[in-house]
C-alpha cells in the first residue's frame, strides 16, 4: 500500500514568489492534515480536511496560505506571496477514522516538503 | 492552550546503554502518540497510548503513560545505532478535534 506522498521534496524560492505544495494521501483516507515545522521547533497544525471540506483551519497563519482538496483526493497548499518566515518543512498526514476516539485515527505522515524562502 | 514539552531535546548515548525521553503535556488529553523520524523520511507511528497506566513495548523501546502526572516516557533499552533518529510525542484532545499537538522532538544519536 502506498503511503502519503508529497511533492516536491524541496523547494527554493525568492521572497514574493508563489509556491504550491502537493499531498497525495493514502487511498481511502477521508482525513487529510497539513502541519509545519519551522526552524527545528515543534510541528504545528495548519488545517484539517474531511473529504473535500475544511473541518478546521484554525492553524493557518494568514491569508497568504490557501489549501484545497479537489474531489476529496489530493490536496494542495499554496503560499502567495511567500515571505522569509514561511521557510520550514511542511508535512501532510492522512487518517481513516471518522470519529474522535476511533482507533483508525492514527495519522500517517509524508516525508514533508522543505521550503526555503530567500 | 495545550502545550507539549519533551526533554531532552538532544541525546547522545553509547550503544548498550539505557535512557528515557520524557514528554509532559499541559492539559488533559485523550491520546498520546510517539513518532519516529529518520532524516528526510516520513514520521513513523511507534505507539498510541490511550489510558492511564498504559504500557507498550516494541523491541528496545517501551512507552508508558501517566495521565494523572500528564507524563509519558519513552524508554530505550540497550541502545543500538539503528535507533538514531528524532522522536516526537504528540497528543490530541476531543475538544480540538483530531489535530495533533507535538513536542519539539528529541534528536537521538547512538554512538558505537
Amino acid at each position: 500500500e502506498a503511503g502519503v506522498t508529497q511533492f516536491p521534496s524541496h523547494s527554493v524560492i525568492e521572497k514574493g514568489q508563489t509556491v504550491t505544495l502537493r499531498c497525495d494521501p493514502i487511498s481511502g483516507h477521508d482525513n487529510l492534515y497539513w502541519y509545519r515545522r519551522v526552524m527545528g521547533k515543534e510541528i504545528k497544525f495548519l488545517l484539517h480536511f474531511v473529504k473535500e471540506s475544511k473541518q478546521d483551519e484554525s492553524g493557518m497563519p494568514n491569508n497568504r496560505f490557501l489549501a484545497e482538496r479537489t474531489g476529496g483526493t489530493y490536496s494542495t497548499l499554496k503560499v502567495q506571496p511567500a515571505e522569509l518566515e514561511d521557510s520550514g518543512v511542511y508535512f501532510c498526514a492522512s487518517s481513516q477514522g471518522k470519529r474522535h476516539g476511533d482507533s483508525r485515527n492514527i495519522q500517517y505522515f509524508g516525508a514533508g516538503t522543505r521550503l526555503s524562502v530567500l | 492552550e495545550l502545550k507539549v514539552e519533551q526533554n531532552p531535546l538532544f541525546l547522545s548515548m553509547q550503544e548498550g546503554k539505557n535512557y528515557t525521553i520524557y514528554c509532559n503535556y499541559s492539559t488533559t488529553s485523550d491520546r498520546l502518540y510517539w513518532y519516529r523520524q529518520d532524516p528526510g523520511k516520513s514520521l513513523e507511528s511507534l505507539f498510541v497510548l490511550l489510558s492511564n497506566g498504559a504500557v507498550k513495548q516494541e523491541g528496545r523501546l517501551m512507552a508508558s503513560l501517566d495521565t494523572k502526572a500528564r507524563l509519558s516516557t519513552l524508554h530505550i533499552t540497550a541502545a543500538v545505532h539503528d535507533l538514531s533518529a528524532t522522536y516526537f510525542c504528540a497528543v490530541d484532545m476531543k475538544t480540538s478535534g483530531s489535530r495533533l499537538t507535538f513536542g519539539e522532538g528529541t534528536q537521538l544519536t547512538v554512538n558505537p
